[in-house]
């Protein structure tokens, strides 16, 4: 079962916007990651936000958590074409679970 | 380039038929893992590996089986293949366990069952 839901399933905006996508996961986790996939190709691991952490930056991404409401945001500024890409979150559970469970993904277009 | 490669890229199985697909890192990472990939549903890991010699189910693992005889390979195994098995296969690897490090992933393999 799908730990982790994404929303929205896909999401359209113009060059230089700001795009925001959610996950919403059921358990309590260990930590939370971020993932891109470019089409036809493999995950790309973008940034780990760990349960007692609420907010991360790793260049334009901007990562918040918020484990009363199980819920994760990842803020891409100032998008690019490149950008362009299908994002996953994956959290890692408490209970001795040492294996990611991934969410269904963010599919994001940016338009030039 | 150091990472994670799948072989082979693409397959066509007729039902019935065998396969074992090859995943190869140079990291010297511990844990290797096999996922399966479905429109609409995401990632759903089929057996993991946290050391050489190890082999554990995941989530969807029937139809398939695993080795990890050498640490820096882990092979996916199919004895019969089905329709319902055809998918893009993961593999990807950590240097621990993932409530320390991401996942490094291969390029996949696109496999087909008719």
């Amino acid at each position: 079962s799908q730990q982790g839901e994404e929303d929205p399933q896909a999401l359209s905006i113009q060059e230089g916007e700001n795009a925001t996508m959610n996950c919403s996961y059921k358990t309590s986790i260990n930590n939370l990651q971020w993932y891109r996939q470019n089409s036809g190709r493999g995950l790309v691991h973008l940034i780990l936000i760990r349960s007692n952490e609420r907010e991360k930056h790793s260049g334009r991404l901007r990562v918040t958590l918020d484990t009363s409401k199980k819920s994760s945001s990842l803020l891409i500024t100032a998008s690019r074409a490149a950008d362009t890409a299908s994002y996953f979150c994956a959290t890692v559970s408490n209970f001795g679970n040492e294996k990611l469970t991934f969410g269904t993904g963010t599919r994001l277009t940016i338009i030039p | 380039n150091a990472g994670v490669t799948q072989t082979p890229k693409f397959r066509v199985l007729k039902t019935g038929q065998s396969m074992t697909l090859l995943c190869a890192q140079d990291m010297n990472h511990e844990y290797m893992y096999w996922y399966r990939q479905d429109p609409g549903m995401g990632l759903r890991l089929i057996h993991y590996s946290v050391g050489e010699g190890t082999t554990a189910k995941g989530e969807v693992p029937d139809g398939y089986n695993v080795s990890r005889l050498k640490k820096q390979n882990f092979l996916l195994g199919l004895e019969s293949a089905a329709p319902s098995q055809t998918s893009v296969y993961f593999c990807a690897s950590s240097y621990l366990q993932a409530t320390a490090y991401g996942y490094t992933f291969g390029s996949g393999t696109r496999l087909t069952v008719v």
